[in-house]
């Protein structure tokens, strides 16, 4: 049981790529949200999904976008990077909404340069 | 004013000390917290929740003060192993979620 798969786990881009960072789970979790992680900050949710077919926006939206077309995967797009978007990104799921606790994928570090 | 804010550190402590971390979030209406550990380039991991009435998980105690507005996390007889990040998450209501930035405890032999 792989529980929250992402990949990579290491990008470097230039100002302006555009990637797609790839979440996967097999547990069967309705709900799944994207964070980023920066140093001297909590984690903050950039959006989430509450099952397929439906995505919203959570504290950190502008510059990604998600969809979400089957239970298992949830993809995050960086449309255009900038280097304020270097960060850590963690996947996370859990069989329904928040406050359940949530399930990390162990994270892709992404830098922009 | 944060709406979760915990105490960076580092905590350092020898082996076997026993050592406590507070946090203190802003919002009253808050319904649900928790303690995640994470260790260094890893995810955050669930610890244990944190129930009004108090609660222990072996070695570990957590607290809640809804008074105050502060949980507590308390560790007795503290491990090598238990050097990492405690982050501190609490449930504002909405299903939002609000990580705190964590507190690093480093133990040493």
């Amino acid at each position: 049981n792989a529980g929250v798969t992402q990949t990579p786990k290491f990008q470097v881009l230039k100002t302006g790529q555009s990637m797609t960072l790839q979440c996967a789970q097999d547990m069967n979790h309705e709900y799944m949200s994207w964070y980023r992680q920066d140093p001297g900050m909590g984690l903050r949710l950039i959006h989430y999904s509450v099952g397929a077919g439906i995505t919203d926006q959570g504290e950190v939206p502008n510059g990604y976008n998600v969809s979400r077309s089957t239970t298992e995967d949830f993809p995050l797009r960086l449309l255009s990077a900038a280097p304020s978007q270097t960060s850590v990104y963690f996947c996370a799921s859990s069989p329904d909404r928040p406050p359940q606790p949530q399930h990390f994928g162990d994270g892709t570090r992404l830098s922009i340069l | 004013r944060k709406e979760v804010e915990q105490d960076p550190g580092p905590f350092n402590v020898p082996e076997g000390a026993t050592v406590a971390f507070n946090c203190t979030y802003s919002n009253s209406a808050s319904q649900s917290f928790f303690w995640y550990r994470q260790d260094c380039r890893k995810e955050p991991k669930l610890l244990m929740s944190v129930y009004s009435s108090g609660n222990e998980d072996g070695r570990f105690t957590a607290q809640l003060n809804r008074a105050s507005q502060y949980i507590s996390l308390l560790i007795r007889d503290s491990k090598l192993s238990d050097s990492a990040t405690y982050l501190c998450v609490v449930n504002t209501g909405f299903q939002k979620l609000v990580f705190g930035t964590g507190t690093r405890l480093l133990v040493s032999p």
